[in-house]
């Protein structure tokens, strides 16, 4: 597609439900990335992708998260037991690999814990 | 890790007004972006900008990367400039891992 495209744009769930985020790259960027942005903060690096492979995952706050990619596409963020804490914007970028080449962002899902 | 530091965390400008923003960082890198997010939280690219100058309308960014840090300047400010700036940079001995300094943000009132 034209731009990264990130489903749902807005997600309300209960404490202790799990959840899965997706994210859809421009076709063709092979690298991918998740940050999630709490209230007011900065951005918080998650995991890079690289085609399928996650070569650093060392941004995941805890087990309860994981993410894959399949088909060097789309990627999906899950979020076991849901808490609180992880209410925040999920923003996922992707860009052509290479040092020379900019991110473009996706919109990012909101998610809220209750 | 590298470290990413933003000035000034907060600006409040008249609309009309210029403004510079500045990013300094503590290792070499090869990606430096400037990014503006809106109020709505869209993150929007500005520049790609490893190095040198380059300039969109009344935005321009300088990158000195041997001093470790760029400018991202704003002049006749608008309200619709108003949103938090974000420089974010790669690593030139990773494999570009972005990091992300804490933002400006940035209130134009009329």
């Amino acid at each position: 597609g034209a731009g990264v495209s990130q489903s749902p744009s807005n997600k309300v769930t209960e404490k202790g439900k799990d959840v899965e985020l997706r994210c859809d790259p421009i076709s063709g960027h092979t690298a991918l990335y998740w940050y999630r942005q709490s209230l007011g903060q900065g951005l918080e690096f998650l995991i890079y992708f690289q085609g399928n492979s996650a070569p650093d995952k060392s941004g995941l706050p805890s087990d309860r998260f994981s993410a894959e990619r399949t088909g060097g596409s789309v990627s999906t963020l899950t979020i076991q037991r849901t808490q609180q804490e992880d209410s925040a914007v999920y923003l996922c970028a992707s860009r052509v690999q290479g040092p020379n080449n900019g991110y473009t962002f996706g919109s990012g899902t909101r998610l809220t814990v209750v | 890790g590298i470290q990413v530091e933003q000035s000034p965390p907060d600006l409040i400008l008249q609309e009309g007004a210029n403004s510079t923003l500045r990013c300094n960082f503590s290792d070499s890198v090869n990606n430096l972006q400037w990014f503006h997010q809106n109020p709505w939280g869209q993150l929007i690219n500005l520049f790609y900008i490893p190095s040198g100058t380059k300039q969109n309308g009344r935005l321009s960014a300088t990158t000195v990367a041997t001093e470790r840090y760029s400018l991202l300047y704003i002049s006749s400010s608008q309200t619709t400039d108003s949103g938090v700036y974000f420089c974010a940079v790669a690593y030139s001995g990773g494999y570009q891992k972005v990091t992300f300094g804490t933002g400006t943000k940035l209130q134009v009132i009329p």
